[in-house]
């Protein structure tokens, strides 16, 4: 059973033109959210994050903006550059006993084209 | 600093045989996780260790698998005997837990195992 879904495997972008990507959770006692990029043959980075208490967070680019009620997230990328084309996973941190660890979807590739 | 240090960054081995995969925290972290990356599953976290204890080894597949802690600047995570199923790309990740909860983690490369 996955907590945290991200139902689209990929996504195609021309250059210039916003990316969004999507995430959604099953648990409302998640309570911080981020955004983690993986280029192959890497470790996924830390991209941006945003807690419970607020719906929106921006960092340049890329902001992140979280619908409590919906159980939804999503990453907006403006404007989309080649050199974001890569594994974006959304992930939720646990709570309770296991606060502290994450949760991740299992990512939507992103291809942004010149 | 250095980041998260993994090693071997490849293992290939045979079926039955023992493999310890090797994860250095980034110093003043205390929070060490272990996750394994598949087509099928995405990205699973396996055992979560704060201050060197495992909280959460729930995700552990099976009695194969173990991982050990010994102390704040060192973790392993032994499968014997493995399986070609085992083949995938295993990860460390590290964070600092502050107050109310962990901050974000950062990862290592990844060792990208094979078993055949």
């Amino acid at each position: 059973d996955q907590q945290v879904k991200q139902n689209s495997p990929s996504l195609s972008v021309q250059e210039g033109r916003i990316s969004i990507l999507n995430c959604d959770y099953t648990n409302s006692m998640f309570d911080y959210f981020l955004w983690y990029k993986k280029y192959p043959a890497e470790g996924p980075t830390f991209l941006i994050s945003i807690s419970s208490i607020k719906d929106k967070n921006e960092d340049g680019r890329f902001t992140v903006f979280l619908n409590k009620s919906a159980k939804h997230l999503s990453l907006h990328i403006v404007p989309s550059q080649p050199g974001d084309s890569a594994v974006y996973f959304c992930a939720a941190r646990g709570y309770g006993g296991s606060q502290g660890n994450l949760i991740f979807g299992k990512g939507t590739k992103l291809s942004v084209k010149p | 600093d250095a980041g998260v240090i993994q090693s071997p960054r490849h293992e290939v081995t045979e079926m039955g045989q023992e493999v310890t995969l090797r994860c250095k925290p980034i110093s003043g972290h205390n929070s060490l996780f272990w996750y394994r990356q598949t087509m099928m599953r995405g990205l699973e976290l396996l055992i979560y260790f704060n201050n060197n204890v495992p909280i959460d080894d729930s995700g552990m597949p099976e009695d194969r698998f173990s991982a050990k802690m010994p102390n704040a600047s060192f973790s392993t995570l032994k499968i014997q005997p493995s399986e070609p199923r085992d083949s995938a790309v295993y990860f460390c990740a590290s964070s600092r837990r502050g107050v109310g909860g962990g901050t974000e983690a950062f990862f290592g490369q990844g060792t990208r195992l094979t078993v055949v």
